[in-house]
C-alpha cells in the first residue's frame, strides 16, 4: 500500500463545475503540499498546509491531521485548470509524492 | 528572489551514452537540494537529496549518481544511460518545509 494515496486517479468535468481531489496518508508528516503539474512537466507549487484550510483564488485546500486526509477543492472550474494535481507529504523533510489526479476540464 | 535553473529543458540520448543534467539555485544558501524522476505514467519519485556540499543521500539502487560541488550546484550523472532511465527529471531545493521545483528535463533514451 502507498503511503500517500490520491483519488480518483482520473477525473473530467464541464466548466463551471465543482472539483474535489482527495489525498490520504499514512505516515507523520510536517507538512501537506498540493501540487499542479502541467502537460509540458513543470511543477508549481499551490499550497503547503500543516493545519486547517487555505484559499487561493478559485482553489481550496483543507487538511484533518487526526484523520491524515486533505482535499484539494476547485470552484467554477475552467478548462485551464485542466493538468495533473499531486499531493505530496512532507516526511523528515523529504517529500512522498502521491501518484497525481488526472483532472480535465471540457468547454 | 529565490530562482532554480535546469538544462537542458529536453534530451535525447542513446543506450550507453553518458549524463550529466544540472541544477542551480540563486538567491538562497546552504539549501537542501532534490532530485526527483517521473518514468512515463508514474508518480515522482525521489532520487537524490543533499543537505550541503559533498553530502549525498541516494534513496533508490540505481544507474544514477548525483554530486554536489558547489552550495548551490546539484548534478545528475550517469556512465551508460539504460532505456529506463527515461523520463522527466525535476530538481528542486528547500528551505524546511517549503519546497520549489526546476522546470524539469525531459530525457529519452533511444
Amino acid at each position: 500500500k502507498n503511503e500517500v494515496e490520491q483519488s480518483p486517479q482520473n477525473l473530467t468535468a464541464q466548466e463551471g463545475e465543482f472539483i474535489t481531489i482527495n489525498c490520504s496518508y499514512s505516515v507523520g508528516i510536517s507538512a501537506l503540499h498540493w501540487l499542479q503539474q502541467h502537460p509540458g512537466g513543470g511543477i508549481v507549487s499551490l499550497f503547503m498546509l500543516s493545519s486547517g484550510k487555505k484559499k487561493h483564488g478559485r482553489l481550496i485546500a483543507t487538511i484533518n491531521i487526526q484523520e491524515k486526509h486533505s482535499s484539494l477543492h476547485i470552484t467554477a472550474s475552467h478548462p485551464r485548470d485542466s493538468a495533473v494535481y499531486i499531493c505530496a507529504v512532507d516526511n523528515t523533510d523529504k517529500l512522498i509524492f502521491g501518484t497525481g489526479t488526472r483532472l480535465q476540464v471540457f468547454p | 528572489s529565490q530562482t532554480i535553473h535546469q538544462w537542458p529543458a529536453t534530451l535525447v540520448q542513446p543506450v550507453g551514452s553518458p549524463l550529466s543534467l544540472e541544477c542551480t539555485v540563486e538567491g538562497t544558501s546552504n539549501p537542501n537540494l532534490y532530485w526527483y524522476r517521473q518514468a512515463a505514467g508514474r508518480g515522482l519519485q525521489l532520487l537524490f537529496y543533499s543537505v550541503g556540499i559533498g553530502q549525498i543521500s541516494s534513496e533508490v539502487p540505481q544507474n544514477l549518481s548525483a554530486s554536489r560541488p558547489q552550495d548551490r550546484q546539484f548534478i545528475l550523472s550517469s556512465k551508460k544511460l539504460l532505456l529506463s532511465d527515461s523520463g522527466f527529471y525535476l530538481c528542486a531545493w528547500s528551505v524546511h518545509p517549503v519546497q520549489y521545483f526546476g522546470p524539469g528535463t525531459r530525457l529519452t533514451v533511444t
